[in-house]
């Protein structure tokens, strides 16, 4: 039972330089979706997708984009990273109305 | 703009206690309201989720309730285990976004 599952676990990146964080779900969910999650500030949605081929902006977006190509995958890229994006990163799906299942998590960090 | 606060923030017990886990949300046109786990380092877990419909869920030593007209939902632990040690999060649909919105979370500390 792989559920959702995260890569790469870890990841130090120079300022500027660019990456993809890639979830993979093997449940059919429809919904997936992108958190940060920073020290006293809980998860913060960045992207959200209903679909595939759909994305729709979060709460914190900025300097951040996803695709959802294929209805398993939703990536989550940093075009030009910034200290301000050191984080822990979490995907997650769920179907409708229903139970959301987390990946284990994404540590950058960005000097 | 749906906003979720969770009371304490940090809590520390000995084992055998019973405890409350308080949350408090802005919106209440909720369809749902879960409650997860979260290990250090690791993704969350859910724990239990209340359909808007529901008054209470339970699973084993945890009883979860919801009271959409106030706006809270208590996490309730029987007989705290060291075991229990974890932060607890609970979270709603954000009004507008097929997502949630997640409290800031309340770390527990079961004492042996």
């Amino acid at each position: 039972n792989a559920g959702v599952t995260q890569t790469p676990k870890f990841r130090v990146l120079k300022t500027g330089q660019s990456m993809t964080l890639l979830c993979a779900q093997d449940m059919n969910h429809e919904y997936m979706y992108w958190y940060r999650q920073d020290p006293g500030m809980g998860l913060r949605l960045i992207h959200y997708s209903v679909g595939e081929g759909t994305t729709a902006k979060g709460e914190v977006p900025d300097g951040y984009n996803v695709s959802r190509l294929k209805k398993q995958n939703f990536l989550l890229g940093l075009e030009s990273a910034a200290p301000s994006q050191t984080s822990v990163y979490f995907c997650a799906s769920s179907s409708s109305g229903n139970t959301i299942y987390f990946g284990e998590g994404s540590w950058l960090t960005v000097v | 703009k749906q906003e979720v606060t969770q009371i304490p923030a940090a809590l520390s017990v000995p084992e055998g206690e019973n405890l409350v886990l308080n949350c408090s949300f802005t919106d209440s046109a909720i369809y749902n309201l879960q409650w997860f786990r979260q290990d250090p380092g690791k993704g969350l877990t859910s724990l239990l989720l209340i359909q808007s419909s529901q008054r209470e869920q339970t699973s084993g030593r945890l009883n979860a309730s919801l009271d959409k007209s106030s706006g809270r939902s208590t996490l309730y632990i029987a007989a705290s285990q060291p075991g229990d040690s974890a932060t607890y999060l609970c979270a709603v649909p954000d009004t507008g976004r097929r997502a949630l919105t997640f409290g800031s979370g309340t770390r527990l500390q079961v004492q042996p």
